[in-house]
């Protein structure tokens, strides 16, 4: 099976600072590789799918790179609403989720 | 639009069995590849398994806890998925979700919520 390994876990930052995400595959998944954003208490939203292609209507300063087994999702200038957890996963053979990335407000 | 609402969840005891549903709508359900994903109190997210289309053979795929005690379904009739849950464990409490797959999970329900405790 592939392992997804998210890095970091938490992160702590500020209104307009720029956030990386990273994700590592156990073995190379082309770019079958999405992002998805998750708040409390609601269902995950899909932020990037392919790797690199921003979901209808996901704001732009969501972004998506990488390709075979490292991927990145960079927030260019973080909003209020972004504090949230974000998760990768990959849908290669056949499905895995990183471990989560949980941020907060510094 | 896309629409899935799950339901079914409610609380069960060690080594019983449930079997929840997600009715489709605002898309060729037919055509759909269909996933279950839940995820425990506090926890991340884990992929629970997957039905391909009648078109593909209707092939279901299951993550290694779960294999041999959950079977996920599909009635194309109603617009409908399930996942039938049996032999269930205390660590599978959890919310339920299903999504609609294009490029991974592209939709998501709201989830249903399942207790196994005795």
């Amino acid at each position: 099976d592939i392992q997804m390994t998210q890095s970091p876990s938490s992160l702590s930052a500020s209104v307009g600072d720029r956030v990386t995400i990273t994700c590592r595959a156990s073995q190379g998944i082309r770019n079958d590789l999405g992002w998805y954003q998750q708040k409390p208490g609601k269902a995950p939203q899909r932020l990037i799918y392919s790797a690199s292609s921003l979901q209808s209507g996901v704001p732009s300063r969501f972004s998506g790179s990488g390709s075979g087994t490292e991927f990145t999702l960079t927030i260019s200038s973080l909003q209020p609403e972004d504090f949230a957890t974000y998760y990768c996963l990959q849908h290669n053979s056949p499905y895995t989720f990183g471990q989560g990335t949980k941020l907060e407000i510094k | 639009e896309v629409h899935l609402v799950e339901s079914g969840g409610g609380l069960v005891k060690p080594g019983g069995s449930l079997g929840l549903s997600c009715a489709a709508s605002g898309f060729t359900f037919s055509d759909a590849w269909m996933s279950w994903v839940r995820q425990a109190p506090g926890k991340g997210l884990e992929w629970v398994g997957r039905i391909k289309s009648k078109t593909h053979g209707e092939t279901t795929d299951y993550a290694a806890p779960v294999k041999g005690r959950f079977s996920i379904s599909r009635d194309d009739s109603k617009n409908t998925l399930y996942l039938q849950m049996n032999s269930l464990k205390t660590e599978d409490t959890a919310v339920y979700y299903c999504c609609s797959e294009y490029f991974g999970c592209a939709d998501w329900g709201q989830g249903t919520l399942v207790t196994v405790s005795s």
